[in-house]
């Protein structure tokens, strides 16, 4: 089975940096995604890692070490919009998306 | 905009009620999916169908019912909603349902039991 942990909150100041960590245990990785959540709304994607490194999208990044059966989302430039739930999921064998609990982030002015 | 419409956003039923909420897409995706999501928690897979071909998680109750009438609609029936049932009830496609794909998500349906 799949099991992902990060942490349940983070807190931060607009125009910091925040780091969002994730690990998994699956039983077998196809790729790591992270989606954003705001309150009462629905999940939007941001990034997918299928290979180790960094992926860059405007004030988003996202990594993976496979061997470390570990990800991150580094959301930089903090703006209050940001805060949200972000949410990592891993896909399974049959293309299903397992989410993790989510960091609920809160951006303080 | 191509977009996943739910409707209604929120949808208030009686215990043991029988209720129908409604997804419909205009993204012509494949795979349609059914997730479930209380309060600050992850939303979890209820069931999927890739094209007319239904899939049920295997810890999904039997009081959870889907169908797919065509490519664009999906309906979630819940025949008889319990206090435990009230939760945001998220519909979701994807192109093929194959990894690395994204799901794009409708807004949602909130659903309340009394």
């Amino acid at each position: 089975g799949q099991s992902l942990e990060q942490p349940s909150e983070v807190t931060a100041v607009e125009g910091a940096i925040v780091q969002i960590n994730c690990t998994y245990q699956t039983s077998g990785f196809y790729g790591l995604s992270w989606y954003q959540q705001h309150d009462g709304g629905a999940p939007t994607f941001l990034s997918y890692n299928g290979l180790d490194g960094l992926e860059e999208t405007g004030r988003f990044s996202s990594f993976l070490s496979r061997s470390d059966s570990y990800g991150y989302l580094l959301l930089q430039e903090l703006q209050m919009k940001d805060s949200a739930s972000y949410f990592c999921a891993v896909y399974n064998q049959g293309g299903k998306l397992i989410f993790g609990q989510g960091t609920e982030l809160s951006v303080k002015p | 905009d191509a977009m996943v419409i739910q409707n209604p956003r929120y949808q208030v039923t009686q215990f043991g009620k029988p209720v129908t909420l409604s997804c419909s897409q205009t993204l012509n995706h494949n795979v349609m999916y059914w997730y479930q999501q209380k309060s600050s928690q992850a939303p979890k897979l209820l069931f999927h169908y890739y094209d007319k071909d239904f899939n049920n998680e295997a810890d999904t109750p039997d009081n959870f019912q889907s169908r797919r009438p065509n490519t664009s609609f999906c309906f979630l029936d819940i025949r008889s909603p319990g206090l435990g049932d009230a939760a945001m009830y998220l519909c979701a496609t994807s192109v093929r349902g194959g990894i690395a794909e994204t799901q794009y998500f409708g807004p949602g349906t909130r659903l309340l039991v009394l």
